[in-house]
């Protein structure tokens, strides 16, 4: 199974802010990440699918990049409901295993 | 408009038996790869399950192989996962989640609300 590592745990971050966040897979997965944002008492929210590309709906602060085993989640201008947890998944092999996830917290 | 609604959650005891569905409306659901995902309380996503949109192919994670069983039923646009020899450590929110519709397209675009599963004594 491909091991997805999420970087970091948890963030203190506050309104305005750029956040960076990053998601490792175990082995190459050329791009075939994919983030989710959770907030608590819902369901996973797809933000964005092949390490870079915008789900319909999500706002550009939001974007992706990397490819092969390291990825990144930037956050350009952090906006309250923006407060939540970011979890990566990849998608090139079964099982489609999801990192631990990053909380963002409100400094 | 997709929706995604599961129902079937509920207490169970260790070595019972729940069947949880997902009713599916919005979308050619027979053309679609549908997956479940778990997640314990205060813990991260774990992939459960997937299968094919006609059927044929279904995957599990190791940890239910041979407890679960993924199936769908085309006619009705739902989604199944029986859930067999539970175990306290299966204790999470059941999540169904559409899948793509071709190779290229792999990512869960939308979820249910979620169907709370509690195995205990």
């Amino acid at each position: 199974d491909i091991q997805m590592t999420q970087s970091p745990s948890s963030l203190s971050t506050s309104v305005g802010d750029r956040v960076t966040m990053t998601c490792r897979a175990s082995q190459t997965i050329s791009n075939y990440l994919n983030w989710y944002q959770q907030k608590p008492g819902k369901a996973p929210n797809l933000l964005i699918y092949d390490a870079s590309n915008l789900q319909s709906g999500v706002p550009s602060r939001f974007s992706g990049s990397g490819s092969g085993t390291d990825f990144t989640l930037t956050i350009s201008s952090l906006q309250p409901e923006d407060f939540a947890t970011y979890f990566c998944q990849q998608s090139y092999s079964t099982p489609r295993t999801f990192g631990q996830g990053t909380k963002l917290e409100i400094k | 408009e997709v929706q995604l609604v599961e129902s079937g959650g509920g207490l169970a005891q260790p070595g019972g038996s729940l069947r949880l569905s997902c009713a599916a409306s919005g979308f050619t659901f027979n053309a679609y790869w549908m997956h479940w995902v778990r997640q314990a309380p205060g813990k991260g996503l774990v992939w459960v399950s997937r299968i094919y949109g006609d059927g044929s192919t279904t995957n599990y994670a190791d940890s239910v192989k041979g407890r679960f069983t993924i199936s769908r039923d085309n006619a009705k646009n739902t989604l199944y996962l029986q859930m067999n020899s539970l175990r306290v450590e299966d204790t999470a929110m059941y999540y169904c989640a559409r899948g793509g519709n071709s190779s290229t397209r792999r990512y869960f675009d939308f979820w249910g609300q979620g169907a709370l599963v509690t195995v205990s004594s």
